[in-house]
């Protein structure tokens, strides 16, 4: 089976512009996490999609918002881009939910100036 | 809160010693599960621990979990330089069904 794929790897913007990113999990896979991860605070849980619907949501400001298509890929968008949002952003899919094992794909570098 | 402490958050070892983390969570967690991050790579899935006192073993390194589900250590045997990396723990929360990870414990090893 393939993995969990990420578009694009890395990415530059500057501040107040907005990003979608994508992630692909892995065939079969219905729910999709996203996650910040950042060298100071870790990774950080930004939301979780199964069957097109957010099932669980972060501590993350309304300029962070995602979603899930029929096929299980997900999208997420961060509006209004701020310094603080450079970080490397990991989706993971899972079978059923985050209780069992999650796999991760490689990430997508942003990086605001 | 739901929230998962990790220590120590970075670690220093001769080659051939051992090495430890452990995180502890206010409330009981349904489960916790250990990741591995390489550097410049991304998590990857370790084990799993469900149930009270449970201890696995995979070769040099040994996970446990506490008796109250809410503490769980990591303890690798001998460190190699292929040990290299950020070890996390993540607990499960039953409530709002959560994977809450700790803040990572980045492992060197100096040959």
């Amino acid at each position: 089976k393939a993995g969990v794929t990420q578009t694009p790897r890395y990415l530059i913007k500057t501040r107040g512009q907005q990003v979608t990113l994508s992630c692909s999990p892995i065939s079969g896979h219905r729910s999709v996490s996203w996650y910040q991860q950042t060298p100071g605070q870790g990774l950080q849980f930004l939301f979780e999609y199964f069957s097109e619907t957010q099932r669980n949501k972060g501590n993350f400001p309304g300029r962070f918002s995602g979603r899930q298509f029929s096929n299980s890929r997900s999208e997420m968008n961060v509006s209004t881009l701020e310094l603080g949002d450079s970080a490397l952003y990991l989706c993971a899919s899972s079978y059923h939910d985050s209780y069992n094992e999650q796999f991760f794909g490689p990430g997508t570098r942003l990086t605001v100036l | 809160g739901q929230q998962v402490m990790q220590i120590p958050q970075y670690q220093h070892v001769q080659e051939g010693e051992d090495f430890t983390t452990y995180c502890n969570s206010s409330t009981t967690l349904s489960n916790i599960q250990w990741y591995k991050q390489r550097p410049g790579g991304h998590p990857v899935f370790l084990i799993q621990l469900v149930k009270s006192g449970e201890v696995k073993k995979q070769k040099r390194l040994t996970f446990q979990f506490g008796e109250a589900k809410k503490n769980s250590s990591l303890h690798i045997t001998a460190t190699q330089t292929t040990d290299v990396g950020t070890y996390f723990c993540a607990g499960f929360y039953n409530q709002g069904g959560k994977l809450i990870f700790g803040q990572g414990t980045e492992l060197s090893v100096k040959p």
